[in-house]
C-alpha cells in the first residue's frame, strides 16, 4: 500500500524559512520514473504546484516560487524535503506531497496535507 | 508558463444530471491533462488521466476527452457523492491546475 505524510510546523512567522518532511511508503523513489511533487491550497482557494523531484535527482521548481524553494530526497529514508524562504501571511496554506508514479504517469497518491500559517 | 482556464467555476445541477466541465490550455499540451475530485478538508482524487484514461476504482460514470488546448470532464449521471469541486491539471514536466469547478446541489 501506497501512503504519502507530511510533516513540519502548523505556525510560522515572517520572513522564517520552512521546512515540510513528505515520509513516504510502499514505493522507492529510485524506481525509474517516479517521483515525488509538492503541491499548496490556499484557503478557499485552488491546488499550486511547487516543486518535483524525480528517481534521478533532476529537480523542477514553479517559476513564480523557485527563487524561494528547494527540494531534496534522501532515499534510504524514503523521504523528500522541501524548503521554503523568506514566507509570508500570503504562504498560508496547506501543502501536500503527492507522487507520480512511473508507469501510467499521474499524480496517483496524496498524503492527507499539513495546514501551514505565517502569522506574527 | 501553461495556464489551464476551467468554466464554469460553479455548475448547479441534480442527480441524474449530465454535467461537463470544460478545460482549456494557453497552448498545446497533448493528452498531458488529468482530472481531480475535491472534497472540503480532503486530498485530490485522481479521476482521469492523460486526458481519457479512468483510473481503477472510479466509477465509470466519469470519462474524460479531449487533446490539443480543448479538454472535458462528463459525469454521465450525477450522483450524490459527486457534490465537490473538480480539478483539471496539466502535468508533464512541470504542472498547472485549474481555478476549479464546484459543483453544487440545485
Amino acid at each position: 500500500q501506497v501512503t504519502l505524510r507530511e510533516s513540519g510546523p502548523a505556525l510560522v512567522k515572517p520572513t522564517q524559512t520552512l521546512t515540510l518532511t513528505c515520509t513516504f511508503s510502499g514505493f522507492s523513489l529510485s524506481t525509474r520514473g517516479m517521483s515525488v511533487n509538492w503541491i499548496r491550497q490556499p484557503p478557499g482557494k485552488a491546488l499550486e504546484w511547487l516543486a518535483r523531484i524525480d528517481w534521478d535527482d533532476e529537480k523542477y521548481y514553479s517559476t513564480s516560487l523557485k527563487t524561494r524553494l528547494t527540494i531534496s530526497k534522501d532515499t534510504s529514508k524514503n523521504q523528500v524535503v522541501l524548503t521554503m524562504t523568506n514566507m509570508d501571511p500570503v504562504d498560508t496554506a496547506t501543502y501536500y506531497c503527492t507522487r507520480i508514479r512511473a508507469r501510467e504517469p499521474a499524480f496517483d497518491i496524496w498524503g492527507q496535507g499539513t495546514v501551514v500559517t505565517v502569522s506574527s | 508558463d501553461i495556464q489551464m482556464t476551467q468554466s464554469p467555476s460553479t455548475l448547479s445541477a441534480s442527480v441524474g444530471d449530465r454535467v461537463t466541465i470544460a478545460c482549456r490550455a494557453s497552448q498545446s499540451i497533448s493528452t498531458w491533462v488529468a482530472w481531480f475530485q475535491q472534497k472540503p478538508g480532503k486530498a485530490p482524487k485522481l479521476l482521469i488521466y492523460k486526458a481519457s484514461n479512468l483510473e481503477v476504482g472510479v466509477p465509470s460514470r466519469f470519462s474524460g476527452s479531449g487533446s490539443g488546448t480543448e479538454f472535458t470532464l462528463t459525469i454521465s449521471s450525477l450522483q450524490p457523492d459527486d457534490f465537490a469541486t473538480y480539478y483539471c491539471q496539466h502535468y508533464n514536466t512541470y504542472s498547472t491546475f485549474g481555478q476549479g469547478t464546484k459543483v453544487e446541489i440545485k
